[in-house]
């Protein structure tokens, strides 16, 4: 079964409003891992978090990671329409070799 | 450096036949994942390669496999196409399996069963 969860499936914003992807595992991750991909592109790597509680940014983007390594989330605030694409999140399990990504949350900004 | 390759970019094959997509991994990366996307169930993890070993394997039928050569490139291979194996194939490369793995990933092959 689907080994980590993603949440919304779809979002649509208004652009300069913010937006949040939510990352769920039911097991415990050894790191996680954000991914972007624009329509009929391919994914690009944004970010890795390893560490629980860990907190990243990337000019408008945040990344956080959770206290028990089960969930994550990435906040854009102020959306563009350059920030239109599928985010993915993909977790590696602690004890698995191999990435787990979630289903990806798209991304529409309306101007 | 040149990124992920993959070819053929686009292809399309009918019901029973047999493909073969490949992938040159950026240069100095030795390990190389396949990964099917669809509408419907997103990223799936097909293997991974390391140093012309499978490493790890996710759950698909026996007509998925692959394999890489001493010069890192990998080739996966699909017989027996149904219609579901519709998909776009992604391949990724990273410098070595481990817990820190950037994954580059190529532009994938389009791949069309009808």
């Amino acid at each position: 079964g689907q080994q980590v969860m993603q949440i919304p499936q779809y979002q649509h914003v208004q652009e300069g409003e913010d937006f949040t992807t939510y990352c769920n595992s039911s097991t415990t991750l050894s790191n996680i891992q954000w991914y972007k991909q624009r329509p009929g592109g391919h994914p690009v790597f944004l970010i890795q978090l390893v560490k629980s509680g860990e907190v990243k940014k990337q000019k408008r983007l945040t990344f956080q990671f959770g206290e028990a390594k089960k969930n994550s989330s990435l906040h854009i605030t102020a959306t563009q329409t350059t920030d239109v694409g599928t985010y993915f999140c993909a977790g590696r399990i602690a004890g698995a070799n191999n990435l787990f990504f979630g289903t990806g949350t798209r991304l529409t900004v309306i101007p | 450096k040149a990124g992920v390759t993959q070819t053929p970019r686009y292809l399309i094959k009918t019901r029973g036949q047999q493909v073969t997509l490949s992938c040159s991994p950026i240069s100095g990366h030795r390990s190389v994942s396949w990964y099917q996307q669809t509408p419907g169930q997103g990223l799936q993890f097909l293997f991974e390669y390391f140093s012309e070993t499978q490493r790890n394997k996710g759950n698909f039928p026996g007509r998925f496999s692959g394999r890489q050569f001493s010069n890192s490139r990998s080739e996966m291979n699909v017989s027996t196409l149904e219609l579901g194996d519709s998909a776009l194939y992604l391949c990724a490369s990273t410098v070595s399996p481990g817990h820190i793995d950037t994954q580059y990933f190529g532009p994938g092959t389009r791949l069309t069963v009808l």
